[in-house]
């Protein structure tokens, strides 16, 4: 089942914070998440594995509640490079992110 | 080219019509992943191969639908008697296996082949 990303939407000014969730009705092995800017191929940022690791960007950080099946994505001090849709996807098999679920996006726009 | 290149970049057909998607991964990426985006939507998984066989082809719709990777390098994406509820982008994506023998879980995507069928 696709993962709930909240918001949907989310218009910020540069240097502005913003918070994307993900949340899943099944268990999960990992969270992964992508930006996609308009018209291209789909970038990936963070993967949050069960037991705490993280592999991402120095510059964006993430959270995994195991027990709620939710992941948080944070982006503090936007840039108006952030601008894109970010989506999560989900891994419930055993990490080794062979099959991935994803989300319906959060639509983020920085401006000026 | 160092990225995942995908050709074509369109591709209009009629309904009824056979086409071929054809990705091309990053050289020494064992792990190969075709998935459809719809408009508004996120990817969606269609297959996954591991070297030259299909490791996971649950998320092919029907059985219109077929893929290749028969040097375990280049994927060809074929679609019979194609539909209208077709029409999407079609991605691919490639990774490196790790150690521990599953993936390294950073995909890289090319930049898709969009299908629009009449």
């Amino acid at each position: 089942q696709q993962p709930v990303q909240s918001p949907q939407a989310v218009i910020l000014r540069e240097g502005e914070d913003a918070v994307i969730n993900c949340s899943s009705s099944k268990a999960l092995y990992s969270v992964h998440w992508y930006r996609q800017k308009h018209g291209e191929a789909p970038v990936f940022l963070m993967i949050l594995l069960k037991g705490g690791e993280q592999k991402g960007h120095e510059k964006i950080s993430a959270s995994f509640n195991e027990k709620k099946q939710q992941s948080s994505l944070y982006l503090t001090a936007s840039q108006l490079s952030y601008s894109g849709t970010y989506f999560c996807g989900t891994d419930h098999n055993t990490g080794t992110a062979s099959k991935l679920t994803f989300g319906t996006g959060t639509r983020l726009q920085v401006t000026l | 080219g160092a990225g995942v290149s995908q050709t074509p970049s369109n591709k209009v057909t009629e309904k009824g019509k056979y086409v071929e998607l054809r990705c091309d991964p990053i050289s020494g990426h064992t792990a190969l992943y075709w998935y459809r985006q719809s408009l508004g939507q996120g990817p969606e998984f269609l297959i996954y191969f591991q070297g030259t066989g299909a490791a996971d082809d649950s998320g092919l719709p029907n059985d219109r639908f077929f893929a290749v990777r028969p040097e375990g390098s280049v994927s060809t994406l074929k679609i019979q008697r194609t539909e209208r509820g077709d029409s999407a982008v079609y991605l691919c994506a490639s990774s490196l296996r790790s150690r521990r023998g599953g993936n390294t879980g950073e995909l890289f995507f090319g930049e898709g082949s969009r299908l629009t069928v009449l």
